[in-house]
């Protein structure tokens, strides 16, 4: 059972737009703690998608997008591409026990 | 362009010691950043299992903690993790990775991730 909890599945047809949720608790992402995420290819590493909430890296299409609000988050994707289906996970910091990054179950991702 | 890539058996016996090495390459592990340790079990989500700053200071999984060792050897720019008493659950690829300070001291997110190497534990 993840610390923060994703839906297992998502799906979407090319060009539309769809939205990833993960759920926190307020020893996660309600204390404020940023949210990052990742997303893994099939049979790769995984590879930072959007980090401090809202934040792109380099070469990191602007079709991704994140948010926070109260003790949870979203990955959005608009203009959805058949290369986006893959397993998206998001992660935080817990201060809960002695504290720990975590992560959400993660998310698989079919473009229909 | 920094670069991490793991190494190691990739087959171990129930009840051995995994060790693993996380090769940096192209960044002095002594000039900053928490290194840490992340593995997936197959056909499971990732799970963080601890991670060292460059100073050597560490920082574990509170469910991996009495298992798991994790040192740096800055002469060779590299960091290692051991863990104990494997089991089959411990099945799963390993993962090393560099974090980047978020907002705060305690928000980091790895925006280097190696390969991954494959640890199979089976008698």
């Amino acid at each position: 059972q993840s610390v923060l909890t994703q839906p297992p599945s998502v799906s979407g047809a090319p060009g539309q737009r769809v939205t990833i949720s993960c759920t926190g608790s307020s020893s996660n992402i309600g204390a404020g703690y940023d949210v990052n995420w990742y997303q893994q290819l099939p049979g790769t590493a995984p590879k930072l998608l959007i980090y401090v909430n809202n934040n792109r890296p380099s070469g990191v299409p602007d079709r991704f997008s994140g948010s926070r609000s109260g003790t949870s988050a979203s990955l959005a994707i608009t203009g959805l591409q058949a290369e986006d289906e893959a397993d998206y996970y998001c992660q935080s910091y817990d201060s809960s026990l002695s504290g720990s990054w975590v992560f959400g179950g993660g998310t698989k991702l079919t473009v229909l | 362009q920094v670069q991490v890539q793991e190494s190691g058996p990739g087959l171990l016996k129930p009840s051995e010691t995994l060790s693993l090495k996380c090769t940096v390459s192209a960044y002095p592990l002594s000039s900053g950043f928490y290194w840490g340790w992340i593995r997936q079990a197959p056909g499971k989500g990732l799970e963080w299992i601890g991670s060292i700053y460059h100073s050597g200071s560490t920082f574990y999984n509170p469910s991996l903690k009495s298992r798991v060792t994790i040192s740096v050897d800055t002469s060779k720019n590299q960091f290692s993790l051991k863990l104990s008493s494997v089991t089959a659950a411990d099945t799963a690829v390993y993962y090393c990775a560099r974090q980047i300070v978020g907002t705060s001291g305690l928000d980091y997110y790895m925006d280097v991730w190696g390969k991954g190497t494959t640890v199979t534990v089976s008698s």
